[in-house]
């Protein structure tokens, strides 16, 4: 159980591209979602928590207008890197959380290339 | 602020014996302590978590142990397989919200 599913797996696009990102929960309602971005041998990088039906909280110095994140359901929520530019290339994973609050399941990313 | 620490270094360790990794933090006092393991290009998956009443979780060959005095977690893979190799991460979280903080992993390299 506990099933998060994100998609794609891999972008590679254009600069100048905006790049929709998907993560859904198969067999559980997800109360609240995550989305990270991480860097080579680095630690997960939280950028914004949403709960469904309500605006997500940005963490400090995540753009809210370049990283547009939606939850508009208990199954799926999206990010969408808006006119996205090579510095914007990173591994992006999001996760989900029950009515428990933990653990957090994950999906396994996203490795998005802007060229 | 908060901070934690786990060993930055890869961590090899011959098949069949106890892998031990360390994880320590400061400036923080979790309610909950969690491991999980992340494959290359893969994400994380959840292993274990220990509540801060708790001294230590078993899980097959998994065992965690929760010092909050040291604020220290150990994580033992006992008899250990070359399909135990990854990447095994840290992560604190309160009772306040589900946010974890994040340690940025050790390498466990099981060597056949």
């Amino acid at each position: 159980g506990a099933v998060v599913s994100q998609h794609p797996s891999r972008v590679i696009c254009k600069s100048g591209t905006s790049v929709k990102i998907e993560c859904r929960s198969l067999d559980f309602q997800a109360t609240t979602m995550f989305w990270y971005r991480q860097f080579p041998k680095q630690s997960l990088m939280l950028m914004a928590t949403s709960n469904e039906g309500s605006k997500a909280t940005y963490e400090q110095g995540v753009e809210k207008d370049k990283f547009l994140i939606n939850h508009a359901s208990l199954t799926l929520s999206t990010l969408t890197v808006t006119s996205a530019h090579p510095e914007d290339s990173s591994f992006y994973i999001c996760s989900a959380t029950g009515a428990g609050g933990q653990p957090q399941h994950f999906g396994d990313g996203t490795r998005l290339s802007i060229l | 602020s908060q901070k934690i620490e786990q060993n930055s270094e890869a961590l090899n360790i011959q098949e069949g014996k106890t892998a031990t990794l360390t994880c320590n933090y400061t400036n923080y006092s979790p309610a909950y302590l969690q491991w999980y393991r992340q494959d290359p290009g893969r994400g994380p998956v959840f292993l274990l978590l220990i509540r801060e009443n708790e001294k230590e979780k078993r899980k097959e060959r998994l065992k965690v142990t929760f010092d909050t005095t040291l604020k220290q977690s150990l994580f033992h893979i006992t008899a250990s397989q070359p399909a135990d190799s990854a990447t095994y991460l840290c992560a604190l979280a309160s009772d306040s919200n589900y946010q974890l903080i994040w340690g940025a992993g050790t390498k466990l390299i099981i060597k056949p």
